[in-house]
């Protein structure tokens, strides 16, 4: 059973172009997050939501919306796509609420390319 | 924000051997977690330690919250522990994790 998925896991596209990445969590947690890792392998969060809302929005260009259909899902869209957007993103989740710190489970990432 | 650095940057160790992994951060956190990256990309959680000793195998956690440090103990490494080492901390209100610069592990038979 997988706790945390990513589709797709490799994402080849054009500059310019927008794309998606899914992400699914069977654990039953509260909170989801976007995390991404640049090429030096430095991992920094992107956004978290609670119960479909959002609680962290750490400085991230609005090409990047996240949206989060109902608690097990949080999607990424990311429209007119950079070179800089190069990165592998990764999806977590946890079980708590906002203000916690319970241990994050990660996805197996999705690598996006840029071209 | 909090700084979190972790030395070793890079570690090359021959099967058997043994090491020790820091992370040192720069204000208080409310917790910690240890991840290994393996070289196929993939986050493995090892250790979720706000203080105190934890052991998991060939695998030791120790957090000292007060002095703001946490150790890694490998022992008796082998090939498959290579790949990157992550701690990473939690701080304040926010659910979210501040991760640590990472240390490169090399087990060479």
């Amino acid at each position: 059973d997988t706790a945390v998925s990513q589709t797709p896991k490799y994402l080849v596209t054009q500059m310019g172009n927008d794309k998606s990445i899914k992400c699914e969590q069977n654990l039953g947690h509260d909170t989801m997050y976007w995390y991404k890792q640049d090429s030096k392998k430095f991992l920094k969060i992107m956004f978290s939501y609670n119960n479909k809302e959002l609680i962290i929005n750490e400085t991230v260009p609005n090409r990047f919306s996240p949206k989060s259909p109902d608690k097990a899902h949080l999607n990424l869209h990311i429209n007119s796509l950079e070179l800089g957007d190069s990165a592998v993103y990764f999806c977590a989740s946890s079980q708590h609420g906002a203000g916690d710190s319970q241990e994050q489970f990660f996805g197996p990432g999705t690598r996006l390319t840029v071209l | 924000g909090i700084q979190v650095e972790q030395s070793p940057p890079d570690l090359i160790l021959q099967e058997g051997a043994n090491s020790t992994l820091r992370c040192n951060f720069s204000d208080s956190v409310n917790n910690l977690q240890w991840f290994h990256q393996n070289p196929w990309g993939q986050l493995i959680n090892l250790f979720y330690i706000p203080s105190g000793t934890k052991q998991n195998g060939r695998l030791s956690a120790t957090t000292v919250a007060t002095e703001r440090y946490s150790l890694l103990y490998i022992s008796s490494s082998q090939t498959t522990d290579s790949g990157v080492y992550f701690c990473a901390v939690y701080t304040g209100t926010a659910s979210k994790l501040t991760f640590g610069t990472g240390t490169r592990l090399q087990v060479t038979l």
